[in-house]
């Protein structure tokens, strides 16, 4: 059965620094890998979407990398900004599961002026 | 203005209630999801329905029913068979099933007093 992880499940940085999120999943019959953003009390916003034969995809300071052999994958955010405070999300569509979104648990990310 | 409506924001419960959350989305997609999700955890399936008439058991389905009479709704009851229903309650849809970007609602806050 497919499981997605996420590490850490909070993170603190300075403005204008690059950081990492990670992501990890144990089976890699993925279709597709997605990353999402999500505010406190709001509903999720698609940021990146990999397909399984794709390596990475960039949008603006965004970066998501896929390595499929390894299960995993990292959004990548430059510069980052108060802005970016939000809890992201890391799902995969897995082959054997009826093509349903599995979540990792978030990462919660607090930009600080 | 395309997109995908929840409602009520904020439900509160009586022990013993069923209650039922709208979800609406006027971008044609065929595909429909709900979702629970609680404090510090990822997203878990509940119910999703690939087209009118048709819809499948999530992971958590128990204490659930839903109906797609309609290609834009997707309504979810909380029955009182629900054990633990104090949730935020996330409604997505796509324009298909297998590997397609989800969209999301804002999200319906369920309480149960």
């Amino acid at each position: 059965k497919q499981e997605v992880t996420q590490i850490p499940a909070a993170l603190s940085v300075p403005e204008g620094e690059n950081l990492v999120l990670n992501c990890s999943f144990t089976d890699s019959a993925i279709y597709n890998l997605q990353w999402f953003r999500q505010d406190p009390g709001k509903g999720l916003t698609s940021l990146l979407l990999i397909q399984s034969s794709q390596r990475e995809q960039t949008s603006g300071r965004l970066n998501a990398s896929l390595d499929k052999s390894s299960g995993r994958s990292t959004l990548y955010i430059a510069a980052s900004q108060p802005g970016d405070s939000a809890t992201y999300l890391c799902a995969v569509i897995a082959y054997n599961q009826g093509g349903k979104l599995i979540f990792g648990q978030g990462t919660e990310l607090s930009v600080k002026p | 203005d395309g997109g995908i409506t929840q409602s009520p924001k904020y439900l509160f419960r009586k022990e013993g209630q069923n209650v039922t959350l709208s979800c609406e989305q006027n971008l044609n997609h065929d595909a429909m999801y709900w979702y629970r999700q609680d404090p510090g955890q990822g997203l878990r399936l509940i119910y999703y329905s690939q087209i009118v008439n048709d819809f499948q058991k999530g992971d958590i389905a128990e204490g659930y029913s839903v109906s797609r009479e309609k290609k834009e709704s997707f309504p979810l009851t909380v029955t009182s068979a629900q054990k633990n229903p104090t949730a935020f309650y996330l409604c997505a849809s796509s324009l298909a099933t297998l590997g397609d970007t989800q969209y999301f609602g804002p999200g319906t806050r369920l309480t149960v007093l």
